[in-house]
């Protein structure tokens, strides 16, 4: 079992519209949480961290909930820009900076 | 500024043949990560260096791969001998491991193809 579960999706979701993406963990000593993007046939680039408290950039907001070892990124009015595959992210403090990464969920924003 | 040097950016080659993958980091950075990447299994962690010395190689999946960075601007990715299961991307990435923000800067990825 991977140590970080996506649904690999594909999501279609029309412009404007709001989006979520689930991510599950394994391990409780995970450390420090991630969303990287992938556009097709591009490298990873991070998106934001995850902090406990939760957290907000712009029309992204991410959310973490340790207890249930579950990360979420929501994506308010998307834009056709939006369309990419997102990638869940975690580091365990034992790893070092070393950082596991989920398969990824596709997302395509539609006209 | 430069970002992360892969070489070369595609590469076919037969089964039994030798493959060597380049990477260049970020100046500066002192982490280097290479990880595999295929539609079935997702980015794979291979191994990686901090100040030029491999700390974790369990990913690695065989003998058959090896990895060496004799200096902080190079690392090499070696397959030998390659098998057509080899074939993925291979990214190389780079941090500085003083500030874990978690920010790896990926190099833009070596596509192998192994007939």
């Amino acid at each position: 079992r991977k140590e970080v579960e996506q649904d690999p999706g594909p999501f279609n979701v029309p412009e404007g519209a709001t989006v979520a993406f689930n991510c599950t963990y394994s391990n409780s000593a995970s450390q420090s949480f991630f969303w990287y993007r992938q556009d097709c046939r591009k490298e990873p680039k991070l998106l934001m961290s995850v902090y406990s408290s939760g957290n907000e950039d712009g029309r992204f907001t991410a959310q973490l909930n340790r207890a249930s070892q579950y990360i979420s990124l929501l994506i308010r009015d998307s834009k056709l820009s939006d369309s990419a595959t997102y990638l869940c992210v975690v580091n365990m403090r034992n790893s070092g900076y070393a950082l596991n990464f989920g398969k990824g969920t596709s997302l395509l924003v539609t006209p | 500024d430069a970002g992360v040097i892969q070489s070369p950016r595609h590469e076919v080659t037969e089964m039994g043949q030798e493959v060597t993958l380049r990477c260049k980091p970020i100046s500066g950075h002192n982490s280097l990560f290479w990880y595999r990447q295929t539609m079935m299994r997702g980015l794979e962690l291979l191994i990686y260096f901090n100040n030029n010395v491999p700390i974790d190689d369990s990913g690695m999946p065989e003998d058959r791969f090896s990895a060496k960075m004799p200096n902080a601007s190079f690392s090499t990715l070696k397959i030998q001998p390659s098998e057509p299961r080899d074939s993925a991307v291979y990214f190389c990435a780079s941090s500085t491991a003083r500030r874990n923000t978690g920010e790896l800067f990926f190099g833009e990825g070596s596509r192998l193809t192994v007939l």
